[in-house]
């Protein structure tokens, strides 16, 4: 099974800063054949099923702020939230689709400091 | 617009049975895999399976295997998820999602079903 590792496990940023979150997988994300990375990004706030925020590890979902944004290839994969608003407090997950069992990191929580 | 519609909370005795349905709306069923997730109390998410709406395949975690079931009603557009033996480690908060056309992502999820497990 491929392990996604999230960093920090929480994380606490002012208003109107940037918070950034990492993932990393046991193995590569990267599908040669179609030259994407199997990796996407989900919000999830209490009480609520998760949000598909970002796919193929960098396309924004419709609809989904452009303070959001993904980068990383590979093995290493970074979620980026400029601009914090009060209404991005919740958890962060990344999620593999490359192969079967697809696999979540932990989870990375985000506060208000 | 695109509504996964998942059944009540269910509470279940040890050893049990339960069945969560999946209703689709909104979009052509058989152009998306739906795919199941659960997540234990403050714990998080972790993938069970998928089915394609259209022949009906299936594919489990390993970790599910002979426990689960995944089948469709493509007259109703309605998916069903059937865990036997149930434990209390399999307390959760069950979720479909369909996804992504075009594959990958779960683009819209159902609002999740709570399985509590209790003698």
């Amino acid at each position: 099974d491929i392990v996604m590792t999230q960093s920090p496990d929480s994380l606490a940023v002012s208003l109107g800063a940037r918070a950034t979150i990492n993932c990393k997988s046991s193995q590569s994300l990267f599908y040669n054949s179609n030259n994407k990375n199997f990796l996407a990004w989900y919000q999830q706030k209490p009480g609520q099923p998760p949000k598909l925020l970002i796919y193929w590890a960098s396309i924004r979902e419709s609809g989904v702020p452009d303070r959001f944004s993904g980068s990383g290839s590979g093995t290493d994969f970074t979620l980026t939230i400029d601009s914090l608003q009060a209404e991005d407090v919740a958890v962060y997950y990344c999620h593999q689709y490359y192969s079967t069992p697809q696999t979540f990191g932990q989870g990375t929580k985000l506060e208000i400091k | 617009q695109v509504q996964l519609v998942q059944s009540g909370a269910e509470v279940k005795k040890p050893g049990a049975s339960v069945q969560v349905s999946c209703k689709a709306s909104g979009y052509t069923f058989t152009n998306n895999y739906i795919h199941w997730v659960r997540q234990a109390p403050g714990q998080g998410l972790e993938w069970m399976g998928s089915i394609n709406p259209s022949g009906g395949s299936t594919n489990y975690a390993q970790k599910f295997q002979g426990r689960v079931t995944l089948t469709r009603d493509t007259s109703t557009t309605t998916v069903y998820m059937e865990l036997n033996s149930l434990r209390s480690e399999d307390t959760a908060i069950y979720y479909c999602a369909r996804r992504r056309w075009g594959g990958g992502a779960y683009d819209s999820w159902g609002q999740g079903t709570l399985v509590t497990v209790s003698s």
